[in-house]
């Protein structure tokens, strides 16, 4: 089992580019969760689908970030335009059918630096 | 608004001796409460506590639950230099987790 995939694993950008996360999830896992962790604010969840459906995107901070789930296997978190505050680590994980958050499994995380 | 609050943020110990992590919590439609290890990655996960009074280990590591205090703590054992890491405390609210700031452990050989 590949586990969650995340690309990239580090993002260096410019303040005012456009920054495209992607996250793989485990095959046949049918809930997906993006998360942002910084020093300041610890692990935040932005986003969460269930069967490729946003169920709750309470924690998006602002217009400027938006998610997709097109297919079961793939997410994207857009952010646009990107600011210098935007710098962190966010992390996608996928849960399994049965819905226990024991089974919430963590990808690598992106490591997305807004020079 | 949902709180999850960890203590402390941060501590060194030696090699061989015990750590107590704390976690409380003021949330509503409490579920359970997770403990996670993240080292330099993913936070991987270590327990899923729901009932009170009720240990779970897995090793050296254990945790607990009282329900009635809002609060977990998780016992690190002999511990060595692989158990440095971040600890995170979360509580799931319906679907979703809410996590603490997490206790940063350094063990020191």
């Amino acid at each position: 089992d590949a586990g969650v995939i995340q690309s990239p694993r580090h993002e260096v950008t410019e303040m005012g580019q456009e920054v495209t996360l992607r996250c793989k999830p485990i095959s046949g896992h049918n809930s997906l969760f993006w998360y942002r962790q910084t020093m300041m604010r610890g692990l935040e969840l932005l986003i969460y689908f269930n069967n490729n459906v946003p169920i709750d995107d309470s924690g998006m901070p602002e217009d400027r970030f938006s998610a997709k789930m097109p297919n079961a296997s793939f997410s994207t978190l857009k952010i646009q335009p990107s600011e210098p505050r935007d710098s962190a680590v966010y992390f996608c994980a996928s849960s399994s059918p049965t819905g226990a958050t024991d089974t919430q499994y963590f990808g690598p995380g992106t490591r997305l630096t807004v020079l | 608004e949902d709180k999850v609050v960890q203590s402390p943020l941060s501590l060194v110990v030696h090699e061989g001796d015990t750590v107590t992590l704390n976690c409380s919590y003021e949330v509503t439609n409490f579920r359970s409460l997770l403990w996670y290890k993240q080292e330099k990655k993913a936070p991987t996960f270590l327990f899923m506590l729901t009932s009170s009074g009720i240990e779970k280990k897995s090793g050296r590591l254990s945790s607990i639950l009282d329900k009635k205090e809002l609060s977990s703590i998780l016992n690190i054992t002999a511990t060595q230099t692989g158990d440095s890491a971040i600890y995170l405390c979360a509580v799931e609210i319906d679907y979703k987790l809410s996590f603490g700031a997490g206790t940063t452990v350094t063990v020191r050989a």
